[in-house]
Parts: C-alpha cells; sequence; structure tokens
C-alpha cells in the first residue's frame, strides 16, 4: 500500500539551530513531493516541490532548503531557525488526482 | 489578492442543517480542484474533486463555474463530525502544485 510518514511530530527549537524534517514514502517509484508549511491563522504555503532525484523546485525566498537525496526521501533543512519559521509543516506527494499529506511536524521556534 | 479567496468564518449551524460554502480563484489557468477538510491540528485530507458539471458523494455536492471562477460545496443534513476547516484547493498543471484557500470552519452544534 501507498504510505507517507513524516517525523518528528512535534519540534520545540531555540533560534538559531539547525533543522532537518524528513518525509519518506512507500509503495510507489517516482513521486512527487512536496512540502507546504501553515502557519496559525494563515493557510498553507507550497515551499519545495520536487519531480525527481536531485530536482527541487523553490516557491519563496526564505530560511530553508530541501533535498532530495533518494526517489523515496524528502528532506527539509535548516541552517539557523529564525522565531518566523514556526508552523505546521507537511509533505505531500501527488496520487492520482489527490494529494496525500503526512501527518505533519509541528515546530516551535523560541 | 489572494489566488483563491474562501469566507473564514466559522459556521455555526445546528445538527440536521444545510450549509454552503463559496471560493473564488483567481488563476484562469487552474485545471483542477478540490475541497479539503481539516481538523483541529490535523493534515489536510482530500474530501472530494470538484468537476464543471457539479458532482455530489453522499451528504456533500460540489459545483464549479469557471466563467465566474467560482466553487462551492453544500453539505446537507450536517452531522457533529462534520465540525472542521474545510479549505478550497486549485491545481495549476504548469506549476505543479496545489494552492489552498485559508479555510472555512464550520461547527456543527446539537
Amino acid at each position: 500500500s501507498q504510505t507517507i510518514h513524516q517525523w518528528p511530530a512535534t519540534l520545540v527549537q531555540p533560534v538559531g539551530s539547525p533543522l532537518s524534517l524528513e518525509c519518506t514514502v512507500e509503495g510507489t517509484s517516482n513521486p512527487n513531493l512536496y512540502w507546504y508549511r501553515q502557519a496559525a491563522g494563515r493557510g498553507l504555503q507550497l515551499l519545495f516541490y520536487s519531480v525527481g532525484i536531485g530536482q527541487i523546485s523553490s516557491e519563496v525566498p526564505q530560511n530553508l532548503s530541501a533535498s532530495r537525496p533518494q526517489d523515496r526521501q524528502f528532506i527539509l533543512s535548516s541552517k539557523k531557525l529564525l522565531l518566523s519559521d514556526s508552523g505546521f509543516y507537511l509533505c505531500a506527494w501527488r496520487i492520482g488526482g489527490g494529494y496525500t499529506f503526512g501527518s505533519g511536524t509541528r515546530l516551535t521556534v523560541v | 489578492r489572494k489566488e483563491v479567496e474562501q469566507d473564514p468564518g466559522p459556521f455555526n449551524v445546528p445538527e440536521g442543517a444545510t450549509v454552503a460554502f463559496n471560493c473564488t480563484y483567481s488563476n484562469s489557468a487552474s485545471q483542477s480542484f478540490f475541497w479539503y477538510r481539516q481538523d483541529c491540528r490535523k493534515e489536510p485530507k482530500l474530501l472530494m474533486s470538484v468537476y464543471s458539471s457539479g458532482n455530489e458523494d453522499g451528504r456533500f455536492t460540489a459545483q464549479l463555474n469557471r466563467a465566474s471562477q467560482y466553487i462551492s460545496l453544500l453539505i446537507r443534513d450536517s452531522k457533529l463530525s462534520d465540525s472542521a476547516t474545510y479549505l478550497c484547493v486549485t491545481y495549476t498543471g504548469t506549476a505543479s502544485k496545489l494552492t489552498f484557500g485559508t479555510g472555512t470552519r464550520l461547527q456543527v452544534t446539537l
């Protein structure tokens, strides 16, 4: 079956610390993968998407980067977190007409 | 102007009521349309796709008006379990991305 895994579920990090969030998918190959962020009281914002290994498209300039080292692995990173990086981070993949999201990581930068 | 606009609500309705949500989108290149449901502090989940001819899934009916760039969702016989935020979503193939509205919150009460 096709599943998407995302971890950790919650994270509290100090300002200036690094970040690494991982997303992996199972049951498919060469999926389109996406990172979204949902800030408090705001809509989902697309951060990055990838159509294949090593291929990353960035939607907005920001303090974050993404990498796709393997076909079914998508990583979101930051070298130094800002307070404004707090939010709900969601990995998603495209299956047929719709997208399926991972369970998300709630990041609080303090 | 936001690419996808929704009334944030909340819509407070009694159990058994019929409620309608509306959404407008600005990108005329949008090709596909969806309604997602998001429970508090959870990931969004696909509720239904929206087709030009209109489509129904049980108590839920979705309509699309491409000329007016308008999408609607009708929920009949509301249940307590329908309480959630409903996200209007468009898909643009050229950018391979979903664009989300900020959502309309529904609270169904006894």
